[in-house]
């Protein structure tokens, strides 16, 4: 069974500042693949990157950055100078590599952790 | 925007009823899924469709059903409703069944159940 784990319920910052999501996860499995999502109030869920166990190598795409640990099983989210529009909740997320295709390409989600960014 | 679109926004419904929710997947997305979350919650996987067919189920009760068509939209039947199955339901598409492809959501549909 996949598990993960957001140990941070909420997070508020000043706008401006850097902000870390952690994420933890466990699986069995040597092939999966995680996943972070933003959800504003309005409800849907926002892709924002995603990122294959055999593949460590970190990255940065504008504000956002990305750090996965194998070791510690950890893929932590980091907003370098936050801004109000940033305010969401962002959920951590995992699925794992099937031989077959039962059980189809599911979602394990995090609880998530609710960002609030003030002026 | 993710191109996933549901139907109804918002709707009420009484115990013991029966709900149908709406999906249309995105364009070239041949798999759709459905997850139930609940306030403060994340998301939990009900069940995904892939050509018509259910291949993967969560651990949802038998009154919980789908159906994908041929053009890959996809419905979520809810009978019986219960308290408890008032949350937030989210369609989501992605370009295969296998694990691994990135999996868009559209922007829900929340249920009330009094």
């Amino acid at each position: 069974a996949q598990k993960v784990t957001q140990a941070q319920t909420e997070i508020s910052v000043v706008e401006k500042e850097d902000v870390t999501l952690d994420c933890v996860y466990e699986t069995r499995d040597t092939t999966y693949y995680l996943f972070w999502y933003k959800q504003p109030p309005s409800g849907e869920l926002v892709f924002l990157i995603r990122r294959n166990s055999f593949d460590e190598q970190n990255e940065i795409s504008g504000r956002y950055s990305w750090n996965f640990q194998k070791s510690t099983s950890s893929f932590n989210f980091t907003i370098t100078a936050s801004q109000v529009v940033d305010s969401a909740v962002y959920f951590c997320a995992l699925s794992v590599r099937k031989l077959n295709t039962g059980g189809g390409n599911k979602l394990t989600f995090g609880t998530g952790t609710q960002l609030k960014v003030e002026l | 925007e993710t191109g996933v679109t549901q139907s109804p926004t918002h709707l009420i419904k009484t115990r013991g009823q029966q709900v149908t929710l709406r999906c249309s997947s995105q364009s070239g997305h041949n798999t759709v899924s459905w997850y139930q979350q609940a306030l403060g919650q994340g998301p939990q996987f009900i069940f995904q469709y892939y050509r018509e067919e259910e291949n993967g189920r969560g651990n949802f009760p038998p009154r919980f059903s789908g159906l994908q068509f041929p053009n890959y939209s996809s419905e979520l039947n809810v009978n019986a409703l219960e308290l408890d199955d008032s949350a937030l339901y989210l369609c989501a598409s992605s370009p295969g069944q296998s694990s691994g492809n990135t999996i868009y959501f559209g922007e829900g549909s929340w249920l009330t159940v009094v």
